[in-house]
């Protein structure tokens, strides 16, 4: 069975720009999370969606935001990309039986 | 108070020994438990989940849960060095919102 994918797996971009992050859960799951892991920090809740809805956001900017599609994969958008953004972005899924998430890989973005 | 609490360490054990390593969590009423590796670089692994109080066993790891105490633990026997790497206590909180709290992590250094 296919885990969680992400992409693209790297990015640099520099201050101001905007990022889209993608993210397919494992086969099944309906919710997707998106975390942000800045360096030396832990992970800060940024949003989940289920069935194509936003359940819940993190104490993030509107400048963070996202969607999920009807096969249940998802992105993250960031605009007006500051400094303090470079971290890795990791996404999360979740069986709608079960509380466990498996994350992906990451994408990690850098903003200069 | 932290909603979930973890020594950053690093906790150093010799190769073979049993590494400890320990969460604690603040609301009560907290239902459900999850530890994840994460290696350098590389983003969350789930080593186990946990529910009841008591313990529970999967190969070389132990999770120990006390409600009462609101304290989960890992207990890794047999420690190797490729178990050397940061430990990720996460807290589903009550309520049935399914978003994790995580502490910040313990790193693990595991020496030959």
């Amino acid at each position: 069975e296919a885990g969680v994918t992400q992409s693209p797996t790297h990015l640099i971009k520099t201050r101001g720009q905007q990022v889209t992050l993608r993210c397919s859960p494992i086969s099944g799951h309906t919710s997707v999370y998106w975390y942000q892991q800045a360096l030396g920090l832990g992970l800060q809740f940024l949003l989940w969606y289920d069935e194509g809805e936003e359940r819940n956001r993190g104490n993030f900017p509107p400048r963070f935001s996202g969607r999920q599609f009807p096969n249940y994969s998802s992105e993250l958008n960031v605009n007006a990309l500051e400094l303090e953004d470079s971290a890795l972005y990791l996404c999360a899924s979740r069986d709608r039986s079960a509380e466990t998430q498996y994350f992906g890989p990451g994408t990690r973005l850098l903003v200069l | 108070q932290k909603e979930v609490e973890q020594n950053s360490g690093p906790l150093s054990v010799p190769e073979g020994a049993i590494a400890s390593l320990n969460c604690t969590y603040s609301d009560r009423g907290s239902q459900s438990f999850f530890w994840y590796r994460q290696y350098s670089g590389k983003s969350p692994e789930l080593i186990m989940s946990i529910y009841s109080n008591g313990d529970k066993e999967d190969g070389r790891f132990t999770a120990q849960l006390n409600k009462a105490s609101q304290y989960v633990s890992l207990l890794i026997r047999d420690s190797q060095p490729s178990d050397s790497a940061t430990y990720l206590c996460a807290v589903n909180k009550s309520g049935g919102s399914y978003i994790p709290t995580f502490g910040r992590g313990t790193s693990l250094i595991v020496h030959p």
